[in-house]
C-alpha cells in the first residue's frame, strides 16, 4: 500500500481560526490533490499539485490554500475557519496523468 | 470540462444477487475511468480503472466494468452480492490536460447488502 498519511486525524476547531492540515507520502509521488467530502457531493477537489510549488485551485477552494515544499508533504490551510467547511478532509497522491490515486486516512474536522 | 453521474445514491441487494451501480461521464478527451470503493471511516481505494486497453475491466473482489463509448457508461457490476461488499463507491473520470492530472469524482453510491 502507499505509505499517505494525515494529520491530525480528527480536529475541533472555533470559527476564525486558521486551521492546517498536514499530507505526508513517502511514495515520491508527483501528483498530490486535497478533497473534501461532504454527503449528497461526493468528493470535491480543492487544491492539486503536480510538483514542487506548483499548485493549482480545484473547484472549491475559497478559503483554502495549500503549500508544497517538498515533493513529501502538501499542507492545506483554512485561513479563516468557518461552519460551511466542517467536513471530511481527504488528501490524495499519484504518480502521472491518468494513474490511480492513493488516499490517506481522511482528516474529520469540526468547526464550532 | 468532464464530469460524472452516479445515477442512485442508494442501492440495497441481497446477499447473493447481481450488483449493478451505474455511471455516466463526459469528457472532452479520451476519459480514464475509474471505479473506487469506501469502507466506513476508511479512505478511497481503487477497485478497477479503465486505460483504453479493454472495454471490458476486472477488478478486485469479484467487481467488473464495461466501458461503452456510445453510451458514455462505466457500470459497475458484481454477479453475487456479499455482505463484505456494503460500502460506498464512487466513479471518477481523469483527463490529462496540458499534461496535468484532473480527476472527477461523482457524489457516490451506498451499497446495502441484506443478508
Amino acid at each position: 500500500d502507499a505509505g499517505i498519511t494525515q494529520s491530525p486525524r480528527h480536529k475541533v476547531t472555533e470559527t476564525g481560526t486558521p486551521v492546517t492540515l498536514r499530507c505526508h507520502q513517502t511514495e515520491n509521488h508527483r501528483y498530490m490533490y486535497w478533497y473534501r467530502q461532504d454527503p449528497g457531493h461526493g468528493l470535491r477537489l480543492i487544491h492539486y499539485s503536480y510538483g514542487v510549488k506548483d499548485t493549482d485551485k480545484g473547484e472549491v477552494s475559497d478559503g483554502y490554500s495549500v503549500s508544497r515544499s517538498k515533493t513529501e508533504d502538501f499542507l492545506l490551510t483554512l485561513e479563516s475557519a468557518t461552519s460551511s467547511q466542517t467536513s471530511v478532509y481527504f488528501c490524495a497522491s499519484a504518480t502521472g496523468v491518468n494513474t490511480e490515486a492513493f488516499f490517506g486516512q481522511g482528516t474529520r474536522l469540526t468547526v464550532v | 470540462a468532464q464530469s460524472v453521474t452516479q445515477l442512485g445514491s442508494h442501492v440495497s441487494v441481497s446477499e447473493g444477487a447481481l450488483v449493478l451501480l451505474r455511471c455516466n461521464y463526459s469528457s472532452s478527451v479520451p476519459p480514464y475511468l475509474f471505479w473506487y470503493v469506501q469502507y466506513p471511516n476508511q479512505g478511497l481505494q481503487l477497485l478497477l480503472k479503465y486505460t483504453s486497453a479493454a472495454t471490458l475491466v476486472k477488478g478486485i473482489n469479484g467487481f467488473e466494468a464495461e466501458f461503452k463509448k456510445s453510451e458514455t457508461s462505466f457500470h459497475l457490476t458484481k454477479p453475487s452480492a456479499h455482505m463484505s461488499d456494503a460500502a460506498e463507491y464512487f466513479c471518477a473520470v481523469s483527463a490529462g490536460i496540458g499534461g496535468y492530472q484532473k480527476v472527477t469524482f461523482g457524489i457516490g453510491t451506498k451499497l446495502q447488502v441484506i443478508p
